[in-house]
């Protein structure tokens, strides 16, 4: 069964911190992407990447930075957690131009 | 700028009914549309997948339908089950240069009742 893993489920962190959220997939799919989700505003695109080494911004990058050194694995960073920053974090992976996604199950941060 | 929009916000029906959930969108130049569900506090599970020169998609009890020149998909999902309750989340995708970005809708909450 194919899947995208993301690492923690909960994660309770302090103002400040430094926060690594990994996610890993076992498709060999070229295209990778971290999402925020929070209620009355939907899904809202942080980064995704294309390629290895490759990393474009999505619609709210700012507080965030991506690193992805192997196709598999793609991780979000956020350099110096805020409150703002609480939220459910979703990951995806998609093959080519054309290929449906598939989430991992969420990683849901508090910040405090 | 795409736009994606669901409605109803929110559904509750009594177990058996057939129901619709409808989504539109803005710009009718996308590449496919893709229909999830979502239950509370979990990630997004994919239900069907539209390519752009696909009519509909079938899964189960589930069919998706998708008008491209008019910016509109549906969902139908026959005798309905306490089970389908859920968030229900249409996203349309385009690749502009790179990458198949989705733009979702904001949702369609769906109650079942016994």
């Amino acid at each position: 069964d194919v899947k995208v893993t993301q690492s923690s489920r909960y994660l309770v962190k302090r103002t400040g911190e430094k926060v690594f959220l990994e996610c890993v997939q076992d498709m060999d799919h070229e295209n990778m992407f971290w999402y925020r989700q929070d209620p009355g505003l939907g899904l809202r695109l942080i980064y995704f990447s294309y390629d290895v080494k490759m990393k474009e911004k999505g619609d709210i990058p700012e507080g965030y930075s991506v690193s992805r050194e192997k196709k598999e694995r793609f991780s979000l960073i956020l350099e110096s957690a805020s409150t703002n920053q609480t939220s459910m974090y979703l990951c995806a992976s998609s093959h080519g131009a054309r290929g449906g996604y598939t989430f991992g199950s969420g990683t849901r941060l508090t910040v405090v | 700028k795409q736009e994606v929009t669901q409605i109803p916000a929110a559904l509750s029906v009594p177990e058996g009914e057939n129901l619709v959930l409808n989504c539109s969108f803005t710009d009718s130049a996308i590449y496919n549309l893709q229909w999830f569900r979502q239950d509370p506090g979990k990630g997004l599970t994919s239900l069907l997948l539209i390519q752009s020169s696909q009519r509909e998609q079938t899964s189960g009890r589930l069919n998706a339908s998708l008008d491209k020149s008019s910016g509109r998909s549906t969902l139908y999902i026959a005798a309905s089950q306490p089970g389908d309750s859920a968030t229900y989340l249409c996203a349309v995708s385009k690749n502009p240069g790179g990458g198949n970005k989705l733009t979702f809708g904001t949702g369609t909450q769906l109650k079942v009742e016994l």
